[in-house]
């Protein structure tokens, strides 16, 4: 099946300062990616759908400013999180969809464990 | 809005069946999903079910669809402690570039 890479797997960073993370589409183009989050013991929650060439749209209570989303090309989306503090230490999921019909599979990265200190 | 409800814990023996239980509000939902989530890792589909269908069977997977009461189910048989992990279900509706809407996750307990 086709094949998202996330990047980094983990990261450790300090609070203050801005963590980028990768989210690539290997084996096909991704018109649509889209980022979660995950808290402890908890479902994945839809931070932003994010389209090819055009801006990110947010979920309601999701800081634009503070999640910036780039989506520049068919097979790279990225999140970076700006200014880090502990309350962002979470597990961030991408994932995208090969197609633009309902029933195309979403295929979901290995997620990234960022912990901010 | 779109809301998916699962029990949070199961716990099995070894070489029982499994049943994970899911109920969705969207009645225009046109696939529902099944994930696995493996501790630390991403998700991993399982299998997938077109709202027109009553059951879908994948080896020891079996995935059975009630519309009228919006009620998903998969069942695993003959578990294995490699199942044990915790299973999302999730549903889309027919939109391009709409996101999965996922359940709080059921956490599966296998034991030996």
């Amino acid at each position: 099946g086709a094949v998202v890479s996330q990047h980094p797997s983990w990261v450790i960073c300090k609070s203050g300062t801005s963590v980028k993370i990768e989210c690539r589409s290997l084996d096909f183009q991704a018109t649509t990616m889209f980022w979660y989050r995950q808290f402890p013991k908890q479902s994945l929650m839809l931070m932003a759908t994010s389209n090819e060439g055009s801006k990110a749209t947010y979920e309601q209570g999701v800081e634009k400013d503070k999640f910036l989303i780039n989506h520049a090309s068919l097979t790279l989306s990225t999140l970076t999180v700006t200014s880090a503090h502990p309350e962002d230490s979470s597990f961030y999921i991408c994932s995208a969809r090969s197609g633009t019909g309902g029933g195309t599979e979403a295929f979901f990265g290995q997620g990234t464990r960022l912990t901010v200190v | 809005g779109e809301d998916v409800e699962q029990s949070l814990f199961l716990s099995v023996r070894e070489g029982d069946s499994s049943v994970i239980n899911c109920t969705y509000t969207d009645s225009s939902s046109t696939y529902l999903y099944w994930y696995k989530q493996e501790p630390g890792a991403g998700l991993q589909l399982l299998t997938y079910i077109f709202s027109n269908m009553d059951m879908k069977q994948d080896q020891r997977l079996t995935v059975l669809l009630n519309k009228k009461d919006k009620h998903l189910s998969l069942r695993i048989a003959d578990t294995q402690t490699g199942d044990s992990a915790i299973y999302f279900c999730a549903e889309i509706a027919n939109q391009a570039g709409t996101a999965l809407i996922f359940g709080k996750g059921t956490t599966l307990s296998v034991s030996s």
